[in-house]
Order: structure tokens, then sequence, then C-alpha cells
């Protein structure tokens, strides 16, 4: 499975503020997810960005808020723009992996927001 | 209307003694199912995968898949202290969109009493 790294690791931020959270792969992968995982909830996804092209996002979550960027085939950012405090969550990413199965994903460690 | 549903928990089961963890989905087109267990403040690790009627087992971890009953489960046998966590199920969503993409159940927690 790959290895995958994410930036920072947990960080606090102050409403209407924005963060980047940057995920590196050690591998070279087509797609890349991000999901959210809200406190004591399971995980939500935000969208799929295949480099190349525009994130996909999935209903409720818009560009806007999470613009993505997908530079090349072993990296993504999500940056969640003008914070709010519903934004505290952990934000993952993912990629799929190249073992026999397909659709199995393989997720970076996370990365913990708290939004004051 | 949720797309994968699981029993809720939490589920406690003696140490030693087998746990069953079930899930239903809403897609028949769904052709790929996962079992992650993520254990408190960590990502989620994939366990178990399954995609053809039947059991699938893997050491202590049997998976079992009835699709006409949209109906996926999990086995833990000589369930271990170290199980405890959180077990999480996940269905791809059929060819749909222009992309396959797996959904979450909302998990299901167990503990495993020494």
């Amino acid at each position: 499975s790959a290895v995958i790294s994410q930036k920072p690791s947990r960080d606090i931020c102050q409403r209407g503020t924005s963060l980047t959270i940057q995920c590196q792969v050690d591998s070279q992968v087509t797609m890349m997810f991000w999901y959210r995982q809200q406190p004591g909830q399971s995980l939500t996804l935000i969208a799929t960005a295949n480099q190349g092209s525009e994130a996909t996002y999935e209903s409720g979550f818009v560009i806007d808020k999470f613009p993505i960027s997908r530079p090349n085939l072993t990296f993504s950012t999500l940056t969640v723009s003008n914070m709010s405090p519903e934004d505290s969550s952990i934000y993952l990413c993912s990629v799929e992996g190249q073992g026999p199965s397909y659709n199995e994903q393989f997720f970076g460690p996370g990365t913990r927001l708290t939004v004051l | 209307q949720k797309e994968v549903e699981q029993n809720s928990g939490p589920l406690s089961v003696p140490e030693g003694a087998i746990a069953s963890l079930n899930c239903t989905y809403s897609d028949r087109g769904s052709q790929s199912f996962f079992w992650y267990r993520q254990y408190s403040g960590k990502s989620p690790e994939l366990i178990m995968f399954i995609y053809s009627n039947g059991d699938k087992e893997d050491g202590r971890f049997t998976a079992q898949l009835n699709k006409a009953s949209q109906y996926v489960s999990l086995l833990i046998r000589d369930s271990q202290p170290s199980d405890s966590a959180t077990y999480l199920c996940a269905v791809n969503v059929g060819p749909k969109t222009s992309y396959d993409k797996v959904i979450f159940g909302p998990g299901t927690s167990l503990s495993v009493i020494p």
C-alpha cells in the first residue's frame, strides 16, 4: 500500500481564516480523495481529485469553500476557507490501492482542525 | 436516505468470544465491500474486502456477503482487547457516476472486555 503523509497533523485556527492541508503520496496515483470526519461521526467524502482536471465535489460541498489542487500524481491540497467552528473536524486524504481488489482506499494520518 | 447502515453500538463482547458486525447497503449495483478498523485518534485501516457472495476468511476475520439481501458482515473470532475499535463498513457506489466512489457507514464501536 502507498505511504501517505499529511501536513499539518493538527491546527487551531481562528474563525474567518483559511487553512491549506497538504497530502503527499510516495507513489503516483490517479485518484486522490478528501474526506471529513466530524467528531463522533463516520467519513464523508468531500471531493475526488484527479490529476489534470477539476476536482469533483460531493453534494453539500462547494469549490469556494473547499478549493482543491492536484498539480501532479503524488500531491494534493485541500483548503478550508473562511472557517467557522462547524468546520472543526478531522480531514483525511486517501488514495486507491494498487492491489487485487478495486476501490480499496488507504488513508493518510489525518489533519485535526479546531476552529475557535 | 442513508446508503450504508450498520448496527448501532457500542458492542461489548468478552475476550475470546465471536464479535459479529453487520452492515446493509442500498445500491444494488455495488460490487466492492470493505471493512475498516479505526482506533481512537487514528485513521481508518483496511482489514477486509470482499466482492463475491459467500465467505472470505483472513486469520481471525471472516467477511460474509449476500448481495441478494444487500448485506455484508464481519465476524471476529477469538476477540482480543486489541480488537476494541470502531469498525466501518464501506461500499462502492455502482457505476452511476464517472468514477466509482466509496460510501462509509456510521461505524460500530466494539469493546472487547478482558
